[in-house]
């Protein structure tokens, strides 16, 4: 069965202060790994796909990364307004799996 | 361009009562989906239909979850009876692709189930 795994569940920075999320998958197949940002009482909002191992995205502040088995999301120079829930998705074999997300709180 | 729209926002029901939730998806959007997201868990999907067909519901409890898609546009999503463990809140989304693609999510009905 596929499975997502987000960590850390919650991280806490300082307004600059850089990091990484982290993704790890298990999918006999995969065919798209998606970010997404949810905002409280919100949506998701997409971010990136990724598809294929060493391929690479960047928007703004934000760079996601993919190996065949994890993917990273790292934010350089946060600020508070990135402050937010992301959460990974993976398209595999099955439907569409999210991960729980990392709640990122980015403090001025 | 208007997003997707859902409503209501929020319900509360009490238990085995039956709830309704609807949702407008993005014009032309083919692809429609019903995800149940859980107090700190991420979406679950419970139904993806392709203009009015089904593409995917082995995850929707169908002896109590139902939905539809009428004329390939709007779409329904019913719980009758509703049990306790329901209470989630359910997003629609929408994606002008088939298959799992980037979805656009709309804001998400809040179901209490008392």
């Amino acid at each position: 069965e596929d499975q997502v795994t987000q960590s850390p569940e919650a991280l806490r920075l300082q307004e600059g202060e850089s990091s990484s999320l982290n993704c790890s998958y298990t999918v006999s197949g995969l065919r798209g790994l998606f970010w997404y940002r949810q905002d409280p009482g919100k949506g998701p909002e997409f971010l990136f796909t990724l598809y294929s191992a060493g391929e690479e995205k960047e928007k703004e502040r934000l760079k996601a990364t993919l190996t065949k088995k994890e993917s990273f999301l790292h934010i350089t120079a946060p600020k508070p307004e990135d402050s937010a829930t992301y959460l990974c998705a993976v398209d595999g074999t099955g439907d569409m799996r999210f991960g729980a997300g990392t709640r990122l709180t980015v403090k001025p | 361009e208007a997003g997707v729209a859902q409503s209501p926002r929020y319900k509360i029901i009490e238990k085995r009562q039956s709830v309704a939730f609807w949702c407008n998806p993005i014009s032309g959007h083919a692809t429609l989906y019903w995800y149940q997201q859980i107090l700190g868990q991420g979406p679950k999907l419970l139904i993806q239909f392709q203009n009015n067909g089904v593409v995917d519901d082995s995850q929707l409890p169908k002896d109590r979850f139902s939905a539809e898609r009428l004329k390939g546009v709007d779409s329904t999503l019913k719980i009758q009876p509703a049990k306790l463990e329901d209470s989630a809140v359910y997003l629609c989304a929408s994606s002008p692709w088939a298959g799992n693609t980037e979805a656009f999510f709309g804001q998400g009905t809040r179901l209490t189930v008392v």
